[in-house]
C-alpha cells in the first residue's frame, strides 16, 4: 500500500506557481521522498527527490517539513505542458528500487 | 539517463490469446521492473526481473499468467497469457539508473497499450 496521501486534483493558472502537497506521516528514517509525474499517455518521469533538506533542480523545488511528515512540490512557473498526474513516493532500503504508486494528484494548468 | 523502448507500442487482441511485450534498455542494468496501469488507475508493480534468475512476482500476480524472460542485462519480455478484457491496460517497464552521487532513479519506458476484446 502507498504510504503517502495526496489531494486527487488541483489546478493553477499558467505562469503561476503550483504547490502540490504530500503527507507521509509514517515515513521512516531511511526513506527518501521522490516525485514523479505522468503526462497523458506517457511513462512516468522523475522530477526530484530529497531526504530531509529542501532540494531544487531545473524542474522543481521540494520542500520537506522538519519532522519529515509532509512535503510540497513546487513548480515555480507552471506551463500548460505541466498538466499531468503527480506522484509522491517513499523509497527506502526496505523497498529496494521498487516504487509503490498512490493515486497521485491530477494537476490541471489553466491558460 | 537511460533510454528505454517498448514493443509493441499498442495492440488489440482477442480474448484467450497471448501477447509478448519487449523492453529494451540502452545500457546494462541489473534489475528491470514491469508495471501495469489499468484504465484510470495508478501503476501497480507486477514483478521484478533479474538477469540470471527467476522473476519475483508481487502479490496478486503469478508466473503462469505473466511469464517474464530476462536473457541479458539490456532486455526483458513480459507475456500476458490467456488474455481477458480485464487485462486491458498499459504495461510499462522501468529500470533504476544512476544519477550521480551514488543515487538512483527509475526510468520508465513509453508503455504498451493493450486492448483485449
Amino acid at each position: 500500500d502507498a504510504k503517502t496521501t495526496q489531494p486527487p486534483s488541483m489546478d493553477c493558472a499558467e505562469g503561476r506557481a503550483a504547490n502540490l502537497p504530500c503527507n507521509h506521516s509514517t515515513i521512516s528514517g531511511n526513506e527518501y521522498v521522490y516525485w514523479y509525474r505522468q503526462i497523458h499517455s506517457q511513462g512516468p518521469q522523475y522530477i526530484i527527490h530529497g531526504l530531509k533538506n529542501n532540494e531544487t533542480n531545473e524542474m522543481a523545488s521540494l520542500i520537506i517539513t522538519e519532522d519529515r511528515k509532509s512535503s510540497t512540490l513546487i513548480l515555480p512557473h507552471a506551463t500548460l505542458r505541466d498538466t499531468a498526474v503527480y506522484y509522491c513516493i517513499l523509497v527506502g532500503k526496505s523497498s529496494g528500487d521498487k516504487l509503490t504508486f498512490g493515486t497521485g494528484t491530477r494537476l490541471a494548468v489553466r491558460p | 539517463s537511460a533510454v528505454i523502448s517498448q514493443k509493441p507500442s499498442r495492440d488489440i487482441c482477442q480474448r484467450g490469446t497471448s501477447l509478448t511485450i519487449q523492453c529494451q534498455v540502452d545500457s546494462q542494468v541489473t534489475m528491470m521492473f514491469w508495471y501495469r496501469q489499468q484504465p484510470g488507475q495508478s501503476l501497480t508493480l507486477i514483478a521484478t526481473a533479474n538477469q540470471g534468475s527467476e522473476a519475483t512476482y508481487e502479490s496478486g500476480f503469478v508466473i503462469d499468467k505473466f511469464p517474464i524472460s530476462r536473457p541479458n542485462l539490456t532486455f526483458s519480455t513480459l507475456t500476458v497469457s490467456n488474455m481477458s478484457p480485464e487485462d486491458s491496460s498499459i504495461y510499462l517497464c522501468s529500470v533504476p539508473h544512476p544519477r550521480g552521487g551514488g543515487e538512483e532513479t527509475q526510468y520508465f519506458g513509453p508503455g504498451t497499450r493493450l486492448l483485449v476484446l
